[in-house]
């Protein structure tokens, strides 16, 4: 089945600066890959999304990259603030496209 | 609201006793998803509802675990005999089409479920 890796598992940025967030995934039939975010205790909420015939997607201060050739898609943000602290989690459907295996989450912490 | 709600949103039980959990998802969403979260693991992907049936209980992780839904709306976790690796935070989400790839999953906030 599909494996989902992310990095790094916990990541404190001073406000102001960008922060990145690395998934790789195994299934190459994927084709689909969004990010979440997770305040505490909240559950998980889209934040943006980027198909497989896509290189690169952005939303204001946030942007997503893929790699499909190696299999890697990246989370950008940039001019971090402290309400960007949360858990980041980032998936890729499954080979049969009916569920989406995600990573064990980034949690992100933002310092004023 | 209109959010996918969950309940019990805690649930303390003692090893050996079966839990209910229910999940209400957004009206008119045809998709149904049950994730359970322990701390360090991420979300494991239990269970997919397209409707009343389930393409997908490949996440299972064994026959103590099932999952219903009627009247393609609310969906009912049951975990029989609970141990204690069964602790966890229990997410279900809902999305308006079926297949992970066709939109947003809509999460609850959880049932957090303790096995003493």
């Amino acid at each position: 089945g599909e494996n989902v890796e992310q990095h790094p598992s916990t990541l404190s940025v001073q406000e102001g600066d960008s922060a990145v967030i690395k998934c790789t995934y195994s299934d190459s039939a994927s084709n689909y890959f969004p990010w979440y975010k997770q305040e505490l205790g909240k559950g998980p909420q889209l934040i943006i999304d980027i198909r497989s015939n896509v290189g690169e997607k952005k939303d204001q201060r946030i942007a997503v990259t893929l790699n499909k050739t190696a299999k890697h898609f990246s989370l950008h943000i940039t001019e971090t603030q402290p309400e960007d602290s949360a858990v980041y989690f980032c998936a890729a459907t499954n080979s049969g496209y009916s569920t989406l295996t995600f990573g064990k989450g980034t949690m992100l912490l933002v310092s004023p | 609201g209109a959010g996918v709600s969950q309940s019990p949103s805690n649930k303390v039980t003692e090893k050996g006793k079966d839990v209910e959990l229910r999940c209400d998802p957004i009206s008119g969403h045809t998709a149904l998803y049950w994730y359970r979260q322990s701390l360090g693991q991420g979300l494991e992907f239990l269970i997919y509802f397209q409707g009343n049936s389930a393409p997908d209980k490949s996440g299972l992780p064994s026959d103590r675990f099932s999952a219903e839904r009627t009247g393609g709306s609310v969906s009912t976790l049951t975990i029989q005999r609970t141990q204690q690796e069964d602790s966890a935070v229990y997410l279900c989400a809902s999305s308006l089409w079926g297949g992970a790839n066709t939109g947003e999953l809509f999460f609850g906030e959880g049932s957090r479920l303790t096995v003493l």
